[in-house]
């Protein structure tokens, strides 16, 4: 069965104080993976998707990488706006129904 | 361009009750899924659609759930005899098929059963 963690639970940072979110997964072959921002009371907002090991993308402050048991997100020094949830998501191969399996997320919180 | 409209934005019913909620996907999109979101959890698949059918209903928790998408476009989730753990927020998301299109979400439906 495709599982996806993610860690911290939580994570308070000082703005411009650099981190790294974790995301690890377990899929027999992976096809995807998928980070998103979701603020309070909204959907899910795609930032990027990363396919194989290695990979790197970045947009602003938000670098993401991959390997073969998990990606990180890296947030540069944030400011307060980057506070949200953030999810990421696996699409494995043999998935016959092409769903997207979520992880838990980790709620930042980046005080002024 | 317009994406994803979920209607209503928020729904309060009293157990035993129906309800459905809409899914408007972001025009020219074929693939439609739906999730449901707990406070402090990932969303959690429910269902997702390729064109008019359901293509994997895996996730539907149990009979009282339905979906359907007769015209390939906008999507309704109907939920009878409702009960008061069917209480989450219901996301719809739509994306292009094939390859690795990213899912496209739309703010959800806030359901409460009372």
């Amino acid at each position: 069965e495709d599982q996806v963690t993610q860690s911290p639970e939580a994570l308070r940072l000082q703005e411009g104080e650099s981190s790294s979110l974790n995301c690890s997964y377990t899929v027999s072959g992976l096809r995807g993976l998928f980070w998103y921002r979701q603020d309070p009371g909204k959907g899910p907002e795609f930032l990027f998707t990363l396919y194989s090991a290695g990979e790197e993308k970045e947009k602003e402050r938000l670098k993401a990488t991959l390997t073969k048991k998990e990606s990180f997100l890296h947030i540069t020094a944030p400011k307060p706006e980057d506070s949200a949830t953030y999810l990421c998501a696996v699409r494995a191969v043999d998935n016959y129904g092409q769903n997207f399996v979520f992880g838990p997320g980790t709620r930042l919180s980046v005080l002024p | 361009g317009a994406g994803v409209s979920q209607t209503p934005s928020n729904k309060v019913t009293e157990k035993g009750k129906y309800v459905e909620l809409r899914c408007d996907p972001i025009s020219g999109h074929t693939a439609l899924y739906w999730y449901r979101q707990s406070l402090g959890q990932g969303p959690e698949f429910l269902i997702y659609f390729q064109g008019t059918g359901a293509a994997d209903d895996s996730g539907l928790p149990n009979d009282r759930f339905f979906a359907v998408r007769p015209e390939g476009s906008v999507s309704t989730l109907k939920i009878q005899r409702t009960e008061r753990g069917d209480s989450a927020v219901y996301l719809c998301a739509s994306s292009f098929t094939g390859g690795n299109s990213p899912l496209h979400f739309g703010n959800g439906t806030r359901l409460t059963v009372t």
